[in-house]
Parts: C-alpha cells; structure tokens; sequence
C-alpha cells in the first residue's frame, strides 16, 4: 500500500482555519486520498476522501495537489470538538485503509 | 449518515476464556467489513477483512485460529478472540462498508478487552 507522510503534532486556535498537510508522492492512479480522524477511546471518523478535484463537504475541504503528490485538508473553523488524530490515507483498488501515526491536531481556546 | 454499532464496548474476562465481538452495520448492507487493532498510542493495525459469506482474509502475522471472524450476514461480522491472554488486551475496532469508489469505509466506536 502506497505511504503517506504527515506531521506528528499541529497547533491551532479556536475558530481559525487549519491546514493539515499530507505527502504522497508514491501514489498510483487509482488511489483515493482519504481522511480520518479519530478522538481519544473512539473508532475513527469519515472526514472527506477525494481522486483528483478539490472536494468539498460538511466538515471540511480537501485540496488535492495537481500532480497529486500531496494534498492538504482543510478545516475553516477549528472548534475545540476539532482536536484530534487526523490520518491521510491512500485506498488502493483492494479497499483496505492502512493506518500510519497521523497527526495530532491541538486546539487552543 | 450510515451507523457501525459495535457491542460489547468493554470487556473484562479472566484468562483462557474466548470473548465474542460484533459489529453490525445498522442502516446499510456492508459486503465487506474490516477488524482492527489499537494498542495504546498507536495507531489502527488492519487484522483482516471480511466478506459477507466467503472466508475472511487474514493480514500477515494474524493468527486465524486465535482471532476467528464470522460474516454471515451483510449487516453482521463477528470476531471471536479464543483463549485470550493478557496479551491480547487492546481495543478493537470494526468498519463496514460497500466495494464501491464513492463510499467511505464506516466505524464502530469500538471495544475495549482487558484480560486478567
């Protein structure tokens, strides 16, 4: 399964935007960029998965690079619910996820 | 949006006995659901993936006569760890979902095991 790359740890406050980074660069032409996130002693939560365009939805936005060798999720405005681990994954055409560390978003009041 | 409800959400049983884990998806037919493992810090570690009415695909180092997974039906897999040991403590976690591009895989809350 194609590798992501994120930071451990990002620091945000309440109500600003955040961008979490993620790179790809060994990604395959059918792989969708999916995002996670998962709260302390709970199963991850869907956050937006995407191909090639930019998507949108409730949560959040995802802007996919145009090579697609990274791509950034996008949360407009960081609310305290918000802190959590936030892994970027690769789904393969066998539609396994793995999981790598992920990043540690802290929200700051 | 669809609902994974996993039961129990916490078990404590003593050595040697096997405990029962399922995952059912409640407001969609999952051909494939997914069992994973998280030990403290860590990350989710894929055991294996299950589909509806054929054997479950085992991931390297899973042994499959200790983690056995039932998918009878497209709303439910079971995981049944037998003979658990101290060591086999840790939260484990199901998803569900359908083979398809548009749709995200969907997470139970998952359940805590502690052996004494």
């Amino acid at each position: 399964d194609a590798k992501t790359t994120q930071p451990n740890s990002m620091e945000s406050n309440e109500e600003e935007p955040v961008h979490l980074p993620c790179n790809h660069s060994t990604i395959s032409g059918t792989d969708y960029i999916h995002w996670y996130r998962q709260l302390p002693s709970q199963g991850p939560e869907y956050v937006i998965h995407g191909l090639t365009s930019n998507v949108n939805n409730r949560m959040a936005s995802l802007a996919i690079a145009e090579d697609r060798k990274s791509s950034t999720l996008i949360l407009h405005r960081a609310t305290l619910r918000d802190a959590a681990v936030y892994y970027c994954i690769l789904r393969g055409s066998n539609y396994k996820l793995t999981f790598g560390k992920g990043t540690l978003l802290t929200v700051n009041p | 949006g669809a609902v994974v409800s996993q039961h129990p959400s916490w078990v404590i049983c003593k050595s040697g006995t096997s405990v029962k884990i399922e995952c059912r998806s409640l407001d969609f037919q999952a051909t494939t659901m997914f069992w994973y493992r998280q030990f403290p810090k860590q990350s989710l570690m894929l055991m294996a993936t299950s589909n509806e009415g054929s054997k479950a695909t085992y991931e390297q180092g899973v042994e499959k006569d200790k983690f056995l997974i039932n998918h009878a039906s497209l709303t439910l897999s079971t995981l049944t760890v037998t003979s658990a040991h101290p060591e086999d403590s840790s939260f484990y976690i199901c998803s569900a979902g359908d083979r398809s591009d548009y749709q995200p895989q969907h997470f139970g809350d998952g359940t805590r095991l502690s052996i004494l």
